[in-house]
């Protein structure tokens, strides 16, 4: 069973759109949620990340909105840029057992148009 | 300095033949993680190892599968009698383990072809 549900799994969107990516988790053991970025041929490596202390948290035109009750937390990025285009992931883990284990989302894949 | 290297970065191979893939994680990073990506799909959680504590092989599909990491840091991602549903890539990443929430450094992956 997923752990992290992601959505959409691409995505297009115009210079200059907001592009908006959404997580679901179940486990409320969760309490570090970060997204990275993979470009192809690279690793993945590391966009923003929040934990659910706070509901939003902002660096530059990237903004993680976090739904504690609502067990959700999405990627806002602001102004998108053909430069964005790329795969995100979310993912999820759990400090108090092993806080090194992060559960992936399935990925989306952004195609930012010029 | 220097990130997280593997190799090789391509891999193709003959069904039923072993293969042996190499992690070089960041200097002093304790921790190291094996994931699989296969195409179009998310990253799936293979093994990981922390310092000298007993790793945690959860993630490894079948027996064919396992890793080991000598002295605390090169890994070796083995692959006994692959199969085509083998075919993915295979990335290692690596991570500090200070008490607080520790960013996973990834390499590049090897790209794995089982023909």
């Amino acid at each position: 069973q997923q752990q992290v549900k992601q959505s959409p799994q691409s995505l297009i969107v115009q210079k200059g759109g907001i592009s908006i990516i959404n997580c679901a988790y179940e486990n409320t053991a969760f309490d570090y949620f970060p997204w990275y970025q993979q470009f192809p041929g690279k690793g993945p490596a590391l966009l923003i990340a929040i934990r659910p202390d706070v509901s939003e948290k902002k660096e530059g035109r990237f903004t993680i909105s976090f739904n504690k009750s609502a067990k959700q937390f999405s990627l806002h990025i602001m102004d998108s840029q053909p430069g964005d285009s790329a795969t995100y992931f979310c993912a999820a883990s759990m400090r108090r057992t092993n806080f090194n284990k992060f559960y992936f989302g399935s990925g989306t894949k952004l195609n930012v148009k010029p | 300095g220097a990130g997280v290297s593997q190799s090789p970065s391509n891999k193709v191979t003959e069904k039923g033949k072993d293969v042996e893939l190499r992690c070089d994680p960041i200097s002093g990073h304790t921790a190291l993680y094996w994931y699989r990506q296969s195409l179009g799909q998310g990253l799936e959680f293979l093994i990981y190892f922390q310092g000298n504590s007993a790793p945690d092989k959860s993630g490894l599909p079948s027996d064919r599968f396992s890793a080991e990491r000598t002295g605390g840091s090169v890994s070796t991602l083995t692959i006994q009698r692959t199969q085509q549903e083998d075919s993915a890539v295979y990335l290692c990443a690596s991570s500090l383990q200070t008490g607080k929430y520790n960013e996973q450094f990834f390499g590049p992956g090897t790209r794995l072809t089982v023909l």
